[in-house]
């Protein structure tokens, strides 16, 4: 999906350090959900964010892991101390808030590998 | 907790058969529902969503919704070895979706 956004495609950490990925919407899309996706298993929810709000973050592990919307810029995930146990691909989706139905199109998502 | 499963497959079909594809949730109160297609390596593509009970049809595609059996299912009709993929249902549950694990799909030339 031409889209939405996401960047970097690959990126490699080494435990303990920090990892940074990022979405933009498809336009005119202002939520934004992430979802990680483990090895052989599927999408599992993490967070639900719109512009400068985060709506539903119960998916999220409660250390390490945080997410942002701002109003100007892409959305942020954000790893600290990366394990590897991190090491997933992880996937950001949009919908549109006149859909009234929850279609999300999802972006082709970052590979976090942690060494 | 509220869950989707699906059968982890791989279902294996000759080219040109109808490939049916099914999924059960358990949340009564998911009104939505979608069918994703992955290939390997890829991110979900969505194919077909469904918000009412019956079959909804697209192409080669007929997704149909069971809401008081909590049934969902994809039929792909003359399916293609292009269509050799992972497909994921999902079911909607308070504005976010919620997957099951996926159904491998194999079309054999």
């Amino acid at each position: 999906n031409a889209g939405v956004m996401q960047n970097p495609r690959h990126l490699v950490r080494r435990r303990g350090q920090e990892a940074r990925l990022r979405c933009s919407p498809m336009k005119g899309h202002s939520h934004v959900y992430w979802y990680r996706q483990l090895p052989e298993e599927g999408l599992k929810f993490m967070v639900y964010l719109q512009k400068e709000n985060i709506i539903d973050e119960s998916g999220m592990p409660k250390e390490r892991f945080s997410a942002e919307f701002p109003k100007e810029g892409p959305s942020i995930l954000r790893i600290q101390q990366v394990v590897r146990g991190d090491s997933a691909a992880y996937f950001c989706a949009s919908y549109a808030t006149e859909s009234s139905y929850n279609e999300q199109f999802f972006g082709p998502g970052t590979r976090l590998t942690v060494l | 907790q509220k869950e989707v499963e699906q059968n982890s497959g791989p279902l294996s079909v000759p080219e040109g058969a109808i490939a049916s594809l099914n999924c059960t949730y358990s949340d009564r109160g998911s009104q939505s529902f979608f069918w994703y297609r992955q290939y390997s390596g890829k991110s979900p593509e969505l194919i077909m969503s469904i918000y009412s009970n019956g079959d909804k049809e697209d192409g080669r595609f007929t997704a149909q919704l069971n809401k008081a059996s909590q049934y969902v299912s994809l039929l792909i009709r003359d399916s293609q070895p292009s269509d050799s993929a992972t497909y994921l249902c999902a079911g909607d549950s308070s504005y976010k979706l919620i997957f099951g694990s996926g159904t491998r799909l194999l079309v054999r030339p």
